[in-house]
Formats: C-alpha cells, sequence, structure tokens
C-alpha cells in the first residue's frame, strides 16, 4: 500500500523561487493536511481540507497556498519562499469518521531556502 | 496557553525496562481524542495509540498503553519493556472536536534507550 505520497523528498530553492510540494493518497481519505516541523517544536498546521473543493487555514498559513481538485491530491505552494520557510513538511490524511482514525503521514519533503 | 504541553525534552532508559513519557493538554471541549506518535531518526510519523475523552479504559497496543487521567488533563505513554528500537522523538497529539480532525501536537520528548 502506497499510503500518502509525498514528493519531493528534498529541495533546495533560493528566496523569491515558487514551487509546489506533491501529495497524493490512495486511501480515499477525505481529510487531507499540511503541517511543518522545525527544530525542537512539534508539528504545526499550514493548511488542511475536509473534501475536494474544500481548503481552510491551520495555525500558519502565511507564504503558502493550497488547492483540492480530487480527493487524492492536495499540493502545497509557497508563492514566494523565504528563509523562514525552510523546514520539514508533512502532508497527512485521515478518514472523515468518528472516533480514533489516525492522520496517516507521508514521509515528509526536507525544504531549504538560501 | 499551549494546548499540548511535553515537559521532558529528554529521557533516558535502560534497555529492558518501563518508561513513561508525559503529555497534559488543555481543552474546554468535551469530546476530543489524544494521539501519540513515534518519529525515530529517519523522520516518519508512526501513529501508536489513541484515547477518546470518553472511553472508559485505559488504550493499550502491545508494549504501548495509555495512563490517561481525564480530572488532570493527563495523557502519558508508558512504554514496557524498552527496546533499542524505540528510541525516536515521540509526540503528544490532541484532536478537538470542532478542529475538522486537525491535530495540535507538543514539543515532543527524546528517547535515548540505552543497552
Amino acid at each position: 500500500n502506497a499510503g500518502v505520497t509525498q514528493t519531493p523528498k528534498f529541495q533546495v530553492l533560493k528566496t523569491g523561487q515558487s514551487m509546489t510540494l506533491q501529495c497524493a493518497q490512495d486511501m480515499n481519505h477525505e481529510y487531507m493536511s499540511w503541517y511543518r516541523q522545525d527544530p525542537g517544536m512539534g508539528l504545526r498546521l499550514i493548511h488542511y481540507s475536509v473534501g475536494a473543493g474544500i481548503t481552510d487555514q491551520g495555525e500558519v498559513p502565511n507564504g503558502y497556498n493550497v488547492s483540492r481538485s480530487t480527493t487524492e491530491d492536495f499540493p502545497l505552494r509557497l508563492l514566494s519562499a523565504a528563509p523562514s520557510q525552510t523546514s520539514v513538511y508533512f502532508c497527512a490524511s485521515s478518514y472523515g469518521g468518528q472516533g480514533g482514525s489516525p492522520q496517516h503521514f507521508g514521509d515528509g519533503t526536507r525544504l531549504s531556502i538560501l | 496557553a499551549q494546548k499540548i504541553t511535553q515537559t521532558q525534552p529528554g529521557m533516558f532508559v535502560q534497555e529492558k525496562e518501563a518508561v513513561t513519557l508525559d503529555c497534559t493538554y488543555d481543552t474546554s471541549d468535551p469530546s476530543y481524542g489524544l494521539f501519540w506518535y513515534k518519529q525515530p531518526s529517519s523522520g516518519e510519523m508512526i501513529f501508536l495509540i489513541y484515547q477518546g475523552s470518553y472511553d472508559q479504559q485505559n488504550a493499550t497496543e502491545g508494549r504501548y498503553s495509555l495512563n490517561f487521567q481525564k480530572a488532570r488533563k493527563s495523557a502519558n505513554l508508558v512504554i514496557s519493556a524498552s527496546q533499542l528500537g524505540d528510541s525516536a522523538m515521540y509526540f503528544c497529539a490532541m484532536r478537538e472536536s470542532g478542529s475538522a480532525r486537525q491535530l495540535t501536537f507538543g514539543s515532543g520528548t527524546q528517547l535515548t534507550v540505552l543497552p
């Protein structure tokens, strides 16, 4: 099972460049999220989606855009990269039902902004 | 105020011994869930265990158990019979009923198992 697939795994950008981090899941999950992880901190929510066509902001949305045109894909766009966006980015998905269905995470994208 | 607090940045435990990783949380939502994830040095996030706020019994999954004390708002992870492969960062996270199934994470505890 592929689960949640993130590409690329590593990326180096220059300040001001734009790029898209890809995320795809094959579990037919309704809910998808993007988090960033900085040293010494837990994961912080950037944007999330509760279904195709529906997105919303998380705790740290500035500088990022998302869209959800299909159930499977949830790309994260950096509009104009800044050194403060150097981080590890995780995409996650989960079933939309009640109870303890956990979020399933991709392996992460390590992004460095020079 | 922080919603999830993990007060132990680092912990050491001897192989084969048990260890407790602390987690306290803050919410006014009566319906919530608490999760523990493991992040080894390779970086992936691995789901370990879940406890619902209305669950009557403490959750258990193999060598992992959750010491849930609702009145104290604590959800400590207990790992029994520690193994070298348990060395990793451990995150406590909470999902509130109004959060669209999104998680709020603590800052993590780095566990090192000593041979």
